[in-house]
């Protein structure tokens, strides 16, 4: 089963607008924690925004804001004033506790949504 | 502070051939890991190194596949003898052993493998 799932392979936004990238999850983990990265066409990958599952409250920075809704396994990305540079593909991941206490979170992700900022 | 850095940023090879690629974590961080996305598909997780010692390889596809981490400093990757479906780009992350902030994994900015 799929644990991480994005389900718009692709968004249109106009500059200026905000814009909800979704994401839900799927996770018998009491502890994991949720992670948005942005790659632009030059490849790399920018971490946006992180939200830990006993956080009382949504994560923001700048103009992202994630809208955790834990029961509904869901953790919308939110693009508020969208920019021509927003203009990327946006991943969603989720790192769970690591199997017998070891120390590897690694990440599980989504298959992505390629935002394009229309001028 | 320099990010993660991948070597090289892009590799053509033919089937059969042998490719190796390298990344060189952020100093420091002990926690390094190989992700793969194969064209269309999710990125997924190949291995785990802390420091020299690998934790977890059970994401590598099969035994053409090698990481090393020598001296727990920067890491190889060896696919030996590659075929078609190693084409997609490999991603490197690190990040500190602290299980009081989220554990961010910095990636680096990948190399993109294309078999013949």
């Amino acid at each position: 089963a799929q644990k991480i799932t994005q389900t718009q392979p692709g968004m249109f936004v106009q500059e200026k607008e905000a814009v909800t990238l979704d994401c839900t999850y799927d996770t018998s983990d009491p502890s994991y924690g949720l992670f948005w990265y942005k790659q632009p066409s030059s490849g790399e990958m920018i971490f946006l925004i992180y939200q830990g599952s006993y956080d009382q409250q949504n994560a923001t920075e700048g103009r992202y804001s994630l809208n955790f809704q834990k029961a509904r396994k869901s953790a919308n990305l939110v693009i508020s004033a969208s920019q021509l540079g927003d203009s990327a593909m946006y991943f969603c991941a989720m790192r769970e506790a690591p199997a017998g206490g070891g120390s590897n979170y690694k990440l599980t992700f989504g298959k992505g949504t390629l935002l394009t900022v229309n001028p | 502070e320099a990010g993660v850095t991948q070597f090289p940023s892009h590799s053509v090879i033919e089937k059969g051939q042998t490719v190796t690629l390298r990344c060189d974590p952020i100093s420091g961080h002990d926690n390094l890991y190989w992700y793969r996305r194969v064209m269309g598909k999710e990125i997924k997780f190949l291995l785990h190194f802390v420091k020299e010692s690998k934790q977890d390889e059970s994401g590598m596809p099969n035994n053409r596949f090698l990481a090393e981490r020598t001296g727990g400093t920067y890491s190889t990757l060896k696919v030996q003898p590659a075929e078609l479906e190693d084409s997609g780009v490999y991603f490197c992350a690190s990040s500190q052993e602290d299980r009081v902030i989220h554990n961010e994994q910095f990636f680096g900015p990948g190399t993109r493998l294309t078999v013949l």
